[in-house]
């Protein structure tokens, strides 16, 4: 079993929907929780980060953390076609070597105008 | 501020063959990584480090080796190239202050 589990979609949605995403993960130890946006042919772009549990918004991006129930989410609203990417979910560990991140195997996301 | 810069973008190699890929930050981060990203196997880790000299396996580092003798360079050796090593390599950096990664731009490899 994967540390980190995410739905791989594809997710369509008509735009201006809200697009919901969500990972599970079995780490408890993992201490910081992060979305990421990855365009085709490109590198992932930081989206969101928090370290705890309960809700983190940044314009149309919120951010959920339960770290009870090993689950976060992040949810786009006024969803553009502009927001057409993949998504992953990544989750950080420090170790002594170094910051240890494990992502999901990201959810492709296709907003239609 | 160009953040971080991987080269080469592209490279074809022969099976056996050896190269080095570079990355170097310019942020003056303390954490470094690579990753391969596969389709259907996501972004997996193979090396990361805190600072010069400190470095530590990650889920797939057989066939690879690393150094860091500086804050800003985190080269990664491919030692002898086989064609199950033909993926998308991503180097990254972060900060104690902020621990999300920047990512490169990546470097597109075929082992042939």
């Amino acid at each position: 079993q994967k540390e980190v589990e995410q739905d791989p979609g594809p997710l369509s949605v008509p735009e201006g929907a809200i697009v919901s995403l969500n990972c599970t993960y079995s780490n408890s130890a993992f201490q910081y929780f992060m979305w990421y946006r990855q365009y085709s042919r490109k590198g992932p772009e930081l989206l969101m980060y928090t370290y705890s549990s309960g809700n983190k918004e940044d314009g149309r991006f919120t951010a959920q953390v339960d770290k009870s129930s090993k689950y976060i989410s992040l949810f786009i609203r006024d969803s553009q076609p502009s927001d057409s990417a993949t998504y992953l979910c990544a989750m950080s560990l420090i170790k002594a070597a170094g910051n240890k991140l494990t992502f999901g195997g990201g959810t492709r996301v296709l907003v239609k105008p | 501020n160009a953040g971080v810069t991987q080269t080469p973008k592209f490279q074809v190699l022969k099976t056996g063959q050896s190269m080095t890929l570079q990355c170097a930050q310019d942020m003056n981060h303390e954490y470094m990584s690579w990753y391969r990203q596969d389709p259907g196997m996501g972004l997996r880790l193979i090396h990361y480090s805190v600072g010069a000299g400190i470095t530590d396996q990650g889920e797939v580092p057989n066939g690879y080796n690393v150094s860091r003798s500086t804050t800003e360079d985190f080269p990664l050796r491919l030692l002898s190239a086989a064609p199950s090593q033909t993926s998308v390599y991503f180097c990254a950096s972060s900060s104690a202050a902020n621990y999300g990664y920047t990512f490169g731009s990546g470097t597109r490899l075929t082992v042939v």
